[in-house]
């Protein structure tokens, strides 16, 4: 079965700190990954993929993410947090054998501390 | 403005009625889908149409059904709401190898 984890719940770090909110996944195939974002009482927003190439991707408000394929891994980090960086990520892959259908994770939760 | 737009936003009903939830994306997409986030922040994909054609139904009860008349638009209709009911419904759009983009949400509170 498809699947992806996202083992920490809660990730808390303080204003400047780096941060990375870990991903891993179990999908037969290369797929696409994905990180989401989703603040308090809004719908998701895009922040970044990962389709071929570079390991390293870089998207939205300074975040980017590692593609690891040998630990089947897409970990998202920032070099230093903001405040308004807290909200709810959400790590999504998107099987080849699924079609345009993505699997999500289950959510991590960031506070960053001022 | 581009977007996934949903309405309403809130909608507040009883046990046993019947409600419709609007979805249209602007985009250009070829595939919408509907997501249903818990109380626990859980997304579960319910369906998706790709052309105007249902390609994926996750288990989901058949008091729903999802009406899509043309490629911008996709409807969720709910028969006999239930207290489970309750949540946030997503829609969303993607095509080709690119990301999903999400609406803002509708409120479903089923007393």
């Amino acid at each position: 079965a498809q699947s992806v984890a996202q083992p920490e719940d809660q990730v808390n770090v303080a204003e400047g700190n780096p941060l990375t909110v870990k991903c891993t996944y179990s999908v037969s195939g290369n797929p696409y990954l994905f990180w989401y974002v989703q603040y308090p009482n809004r719908g998701l927003q895009f922040l970044l993929k990962y389709i071929t190439g570079d390991n390293l991707v870089k998207g939205s408000y300074g975040f980017e993410a590692e593609f690891n394929k040998s630990q089947t891994s897409f970990h998202l980090k920032k070099p230093s947090a903001l405040v308004s960086d807290s909200a709810l990520y959400f790590c999504a892959v998107r099987p080849p054998s699924y079609g345009q259908n993505f699997v999500f994770g289950p959510g991590t939760r960031l506070s960053v501390l001022p | 403005d581009t977007a996934v737009s949903q309405t309403p936003k809130y909608l507040v009903t009883q046990m046993g009625n019947d409600k419709s939830i609007k979805c249209e994306q602007n985009l250009g997409h070829d595939t919408m889908y509907w997501y249903k986030q818990d109380s626990k922040k859980f997304l579960k994909i319910m369906f998706s149409y790709n052309n105007k054609e249902l390609i994926i139904n996750e288990t989901v009860p058949n008091r729903f059904s999802p009406k899509s008349p043309d490629k911008a638009h996709l409807n969720l209709h709910i028969n006999s709401l239930e207290l489970g009911d309750s949540a946030v419904y997503f829609c969303a759009s993607s095509t080709g190898q690119g990301a999903q983009y999400f609406g803002p949400g509708t409120r479903l509170t089923v007393t």
